[in-house]
This record gives C-alpha cells, sequence and structure tokens, in this order.
C-alpha cells in the first residue's frame, strides 16, 4: 500500500517559472513532511519541512503549502533555475515510528533554459 | 563536519563475494539508516539503528548483515548476493530515533552484482 502518492511523475518548466509538485497521504498519524532533492549520483538532501500545525513554510525560493483536511501537501519552486533540476521527493513520517520516512514515487524536474 | 561518509562509493562483486559497505557520520547522530535505491524509485528502508541496537528490519534477506560497531559507525555486510540486488546503497543518520528528525544521507554506494 503506497501510503504518500506523488505527482506528476516528471516535470518540465522554463526558468523563471513556477514548479509545483503535489503529494497526498493516507495515515493521519504522519506528523511531519519533509522534501528532499536528488541529483544524479548522490544521496537525497533535505530541502524543507513542515509539520501539520502550520499550513505554509517558505524557504527562500521554496514553499511547502499544507491542507491538513485535504491530507495533501505540496512544494512550489518560484523563479525555476537549470539548477533546480533535479527528482524531487516527498515524504512522511509518525512521531511514535522510529524516524521511518516513507517516501513519495518522486518527480524528475526539468527546468529549460 | 556536517557529512555522512559511505564507501565504497563503486562496488562491483560476483555472487559468491563478501564484501561491506561502510558508512561514517561524526554529527553526534544516534540514529542511522541503511536504505536501498534502485533506479528512477525512492529510497526503501532496510535497516534502522538507534543508539547503536538494530531496532527496525524491514524483512530484508539474510544475505544483508548490517552492523553498527560505534555510533558514528555503521556497516553493511553482503554475502551470496543476487543480481536484483544490484542498486544504490544509501546510509543516512538523524539525530534521535524519535519522529519528525530531518535525515542526513551519504551520497551512497552504487552496487553492481554479475
Amino acid at each position: 500500500q503506497q501510503q504518500v502518492k506523488q505527482s506528476p511523475q516528471s516535470l518540465i518548466v522554463q526558468k523563471g517559472g513556477i514548479s509545483i509538485i503535489n503529494c497526498a497521504y493516507e495515515n493521519t498519524a504522519f506528523d511531519y513532511f519533509p522534501w528532499y532533492q536528488q541529483f544524479p549520483g548522490k544521496g537525497p538532501a533535505l530541502l524543507i519541512a513542515i509539520r501539520p500545525d502550520v499550513s505554509e513554510k517558505k524557504e527562500g525560493r521554496f514553499t511547502i503549502s499544507f491542507n491538513k483536511s485535504a491530507k495533501q501537501f505540496s512544494l512550489h519552486i518560484m523563479d525555476s533555475q537549470p539548477g533546480d533540476s533535479a527528482t524531487y521527493f516527498c515524504a512522511a513520517s509518525m512521531n511514535n515510528a522510529g524516524n521511518m520516512l516513507t517516501f513519495g514515487g518522486g518527480t524528475r524536474l526539468m527546468v529549460k533554459p | 563536519d556536517t557529512e555522512v561518509t559511505q564507501t565504497p562509493k563503486h562496488l562491483v562483486m560476483g555472487m559468491t563475494n563478501k564484501k561491506s559497505l561502510k558508512c561514517e557520520q561524526h554529527m553526534g547522530h544516534r540514529a542511522m539508516y541503511w536504505y536501498k535505491q534502485k533506479a528512477k524509485k525512492p529510497p526503501e528502508l532496510m535497516f534502522v539503528y538507534s543508539y547503536e541496537k538494530l531496532s527496525i528490519n524491514e524483512s530484508v534477506p539474510s544475505r544483508f548483515s548490517p552492523e553498527c560497531p560505534n555510533s558514528s559507525l555503521l556497516n553493511l555486510h553482503l554475502h551470496a548476493l543476487q543480481p536484483e540486488d544490484s542498486a544504490l546503497y544509501l546510509c543516512a543518520s538523524s539525530q534521535d530515533p524519535w519522529g519528525g528528525q530531518g535525515y542526513t544521507f551519504g551520497s551512497g554506494t552504487r552496487l553492481t552484482v554479475v
């Protein structure tokens, strides 16, 4: 059972545009929602994270929007740059589950110059 | 030091070989993890170590044997692997094993089983 569903699988955006990646979860016990960025040949790197008591969190060009009632959260990348081209994973974890992350399926983002 | 270091970066091994992957962190993190990642797929959890003790084994075959010699080191011993075990093996750590902690991942070991 896939507990975190991520869409789209791939995304092409022009430089300067907004990239939007969506995730939906099923388990209401999840209480921590991080986003990871992965470049080819590298491990995932923590980008930004949110907890369900906050509806939005912004760090630089990256914003997470969180909708607890809909069990959905999304990553917005403003002013997308070619250097943002990577695979993005949303994830979720529960406080009482050993900090195990459940990952979404990933989105391959390509930002065209 | 804010890194998780994994060695080797690449490994090719035969199905009868025994090899080990090594992971090291000096951030004082007390939870360490092994993940397996196939191409174009998300990482899949294999093992969790909490305070140097194995706390979670996600039904991983016994040909994978983890070891945590101390709070900074994590090994994954490999024996009699199959070609389908070829993947990127990622080590990660977090400050402690409780929920709501971001992971620091290493760059991984690219394993090819021939």
